[in-house]
């Protein structure tokens, strides 16, 4: 059975500074992704990043990096530079290789302070 | 810009009602997605369509059941509504070439 387990419910971070998302993942698939989204107050899940199981380097978009350690089955998201708008629910999710299922975290929400 | 659209952002239901939730994609997708969102238990798979008339049951498929008859439409239907199923529901669509599934803006339930 695939699971993700996201283990920070709440996290505060102040504004300006880097925050990390933890997220860890369960599988016995060889070939999966992994993935971020946003969720802020108005309910919409806005993709963030994507990382291969087969990708060897780290995925970045702007300020999001996901530091994937394949041996630990984790792959956590790095926002650098936080920012207001950064205030969201954030979930983690992963689909084997197929695409045909997505799996998601219970989500962290992520307050930044001015 | 791919767009996902859900009929209704807010609804409200008698215990007992059929309900029908609508999902659009303008995009030509051939996956489609149902999940609920409920508070601490993040998004749970209802169910899914990998193309017209093709479905498969998600984690939670019990209570709803889903209709697929034109590539862009994929509906949830709960054909007896209880206030157990009151929750965010959320719609999305996959794009296999960059693997990213797009969702719509949620339609929030309240069964009475």
């Amino acid at each position: 059975a695939q699971k993700i387990t996201q283990t920070q419910p709440g996290m505060f971070v102040q504004e300006k500074e880097a925050v990390t998302l933890d997220c860890t993942y369960d599988t016995s698939d060889q070939s999966y992704g992994l993935f971020w989204y946003k969720q802020p107050s108005s309910g919409e899940m806005i993709f963030l990043i994507y990382q291969g199981s087969y990708d060897e380097q780290n995925a970045t978009e702007g300020r999001y990096s996901l530091n994937f350690q394949k041996a630990r089955k984790s792959a956590n998201l790095v926002i650098s530079a936080s920012q207001l708008g950064d205030s969201a629910m954030y979930f983690c999710a992963m689909t084997p290789n197929n695409f045909n299922k997505f799996y998601f975290g219970s989500g962290t929400k992520l307050n930044v302070k001015p | 810009d791919v767009k996902v659209t859900q009929s209704s952002r807010y609804l409200v239901k008698r215990t007992g009602e059929k309900v029908f939730l609508e999902c659009v994609q303008d995009m030509d997708h051939e996956n489609m997605f149902w999940y609920r969102q409920d508070p601490g238990l993040g998004l749970r798979l209802i169910y899914f369509s990998y193309d017209v008339k093709m479905k498969e049951k998600g984690d939670i498929p019990e209570g709803y059941s889903v209709s697929r008859e034109k590539k862009e439409r994929f509906s949830l239907i709960l054909e007896s509504a209880s206030t157990n199923q009151t929750s965010m529901y959320l719609c999305a669509s996959l794009q296999r070439n960059t693997d990213t599934q797009y969702f719509g803006p949620g339609t929030r339930l309240t069964v009475l």
